[in-house]
């Protein structure tokens, strides 16, 4: 089973700044990798596919990077809706994992 | 529009039986796999099974193999999960979810709460 570490657990910032999230594959998932969103008291939405692909609807500010076992989510500048909860989840392999989640809150 | 709809979901007691149903909308349902993932409270993400479009071929986490069984019916649209031998550990909101492209999740439904307590 392949296992994902997200970091940092919580990162706490200011409306306006940059989040920078890292997703960790225990092995390479080469760009088999999504991000989701959740919401408190939402289902997920999907943000990011194959490590850097905008799913349909999701703002420029959101963007995927990397490859193999480190990858990264970066929202540029966050507005007020963005303070939630982030999943990464591959799909290299079965069984498809989910990481932990990275809550970004406001500072 | 998309619309995936839980429901089935309640009160059952360890060792009980619970069939949850997901009922699709705005889509050609028998052209897409489906997916259920669950989220026990307050916890993350753990993805539970995965049918094929057509329902030929089914992927289940170890964690509930040889207990739960997806299906689907595509003359009412609708995705199940047939949940045996439940135990506690099983507590969970569960989700269902349209593949996107290849095992992707995208939409999900709203969920549905399944507690299993004595």
């Amino acid at each position: 089973e392949i296992v994902l570490t997200q970091s940092p657990a919580t990162l706490s910032l200011s409306p306006g700044e940059r989040a920078t999230l890292s997703c960790r594959a225990s092995q390479s998932v080469t760009r088999y990798l999504a991000w989701y969103q959740q919401k408190p008291g939402q289902a997920p939405r999907l943000l990011i596919y194959d490590a850097s692909n905008r799913a349909t609807g999701i703002p420029a500010r959101f963007s995927g990077s990397g490859s193999g076992t480190d990858f990264t989510l970066t929202i540029s500048s966050l507005e007020a809706e963005d303070f939630a909860v982030y999943y990464c989840q591959q799909r290299s392999s079965w069984p498809l994992t989910f990481g932990g989640g990275t809550k970004v809150e406001i500072k | 529009e998309v619309q995936l709809l839980e429901s089935g979901g309640g009160l059952v007691q360890p060792g009980g039986s619970l069939r949850l149903s997901c009922t699709a909308s705005g889509f050609t349902f028998s052209s897409y796999g489906m997916s259920w993932v669950r989220q026990a409270p307050g916890k993350g993400l753990e993805w539970v099974s995965a049918i094929s479009a057509g329902g030929d071929s089914t992927m289940y986490a170890d964690s509930v193999r040889g207990r739960f069984t997806s299906s689907i019916d595509n003359s009412k649209n609708t995705l199940y999960l047939q949940m045996n031998s439940l135990r506690a550990e099983d507590t969970a909101i569960y989700y269902c979810a349209k593949r996107f492209g290849v095992n992707w999740f995208d939409p999900w439904g709203q969920g549905t709460l399944v507690t299993v307590s004595s």
